[in-house]
This record gives C-alpha cells, structure tokens and sequence, in this order.
C-alpha cells in the first residue's frame, strides 16, 4: 500500500512570492492535515480538510490557504511568502473516523521550503 | 488549550544505558502517539496508546499512558546508536479528531 506522497521535495522561493505544495493521501484515507515544522518550533498544526471542506485550522494567518480535491489530495498554498516560512511542511492523512486503526495520522515526507 | 510538554528535550547517551523520556499533557485525552523522526525525514508512527495503564514495546522501545497523571513515558533499554533521532508524543484533545498537539520533540543522541 502505498504511503502519503508530498511534492516538491524541495521549494526555494524568494520573499513576496507565492509556494504551492502537494499531498496525495493514503489511498481511502479522506482527512489531510497539515502541519509546518520551523527550526526549534516543533510541529504547529496548520490545516485540517476533510470531504473536500476545511474542518479547522492553526494559528496561521489567512495567506496559508489551500483546498482538497474530489480525489482527496491537497493543495496547501502560501501566499506573499515571508523569510519566517522557511520550514518542513509534513501532511498527513487519516481514514474515516472509528475506521483506520486507532485513528491515527500517517505522515507523508515533507517538502522543505525555503524563502531567501 | 491542550499542551503537550516533552522532556528532557536533547538527550545524549551512551550505548547500553537506559533512559525514559516523559510527555505530559495538560487536558483530558484518550490516546497518545509516539512518532519517531530521523534527520530531514517525516514522522515514523511508534507507538499508538488507547487506554490508561497500557503498555506497548517493540524492541527495546517501551511506552506507556497513565491517563490519570497525564503522563506517558517512552523507555529506552539498552540504547544502540540506531535509535538516535528526535522522539516526538502527540495527543488529540478528547473526542475531538480535528487535530493534534505534539510535543516539542526529544533529540536523542545515542553514543558508540
């Protein structure tokens, strides 16, 4: 079975511009969350889309965006890009709730962003 | 607000040494996940905590929840250099599976 699969790897974009990465969930898996991991802040939950409809989100302001697709893949756009949002942003999908065992988050490789 | 703290945060050990990092929660919840993280890699599952008193191992990796403390602990039996990499607990507020707090991570530095 395959995994969650994030792309790009890698991102560098330079200040003001606009970042687009991706996430295709495990196959049957319906949740995507996203989360930004910076350099000695931890992960901090970004979003949460379920059903193709944002169920919750993080403290972040509203230029962090994105959208899930009828095939439940994500989008997670970061607009007017700031030096701050150089970080590791991690998805993760999760079955139906009471379904997938315990519940849990199944993590996809990252992609590393990075604003100069 | 759920809280999630970790510690000690960077750990530094020899090989053959036993060692506990402790998560504590600051509210009610019914699981707890340890995650494993290698350098520039995502987030592996460990071990995932359903119930108080439960207790799970895989290898020399030993967790377990106390629901009531809010306490979960990660157990390290006779440390070998492969388990070098940042441990990380997360709990889901109760009943809710909007999203979940981590802790800060425990880097974990296993000397030869």
């Amino acid at each position: 079975e395959a995994g969650v699969t994030q792309s790009p790897t890698h991102l560098i974009k330079t200040r003001g511009q606009q970042a687009t990465l991706r996430c295709s969930p495990i196959s049957g898996h319906t949740s995507v969350y996203w989360y930004q991991q910076a350099l000695g802040l931890g992960l901090q939950f970004l979003l949460w889309y379920d059903e193709g409809e944002e169920r919750n989100r993080g403290n972040f302001p509203p230029r962090f965006s994105g959208r899930q697709f009828p095939n439940y893949s994500s989008e997670l756009n970061v607009n007017a890009l700031e030096l701050e949002d150089s970080a590791l942003y991690l998805c993760a999908s999760r079955g139906l709730w009471g379904t997938s065992s315990y519940n849990e988050q199944f993590f996809g490789p990252g992609t590393r962003l990075t604003v100069l | 607000e759920l809280k999630v703290e970790q510690n000690p945060l960077f750990l530094s050990m020899q090989e053959g040494k036993n060692y506990t990092i402790y998560c504590n929660y600051s509210t009610t919840s019914d699981r707890l996940y340890w995650y494993r993280q290698d350098p520039g890699k995502s987030l592996e599952s460990l071990f995932v905590l359903l119930s108080n008193g439960a207790v799970k191992q895989e290898g020399r990796l030993m967790a377990s929840l106390d629901t009531k403390a809010r306490l979960s602990t990660l157990h390290i039996t006779a440390a070998v250099h492969d388990l070098s990499a940042t441990y990380f607990c997360a709990v889901p507020p109760m009943n809710r599976d909007d999203k979940i707090i981590f802790g800060k991570g425990t880097r974990l530095h296993i000397l030869p």
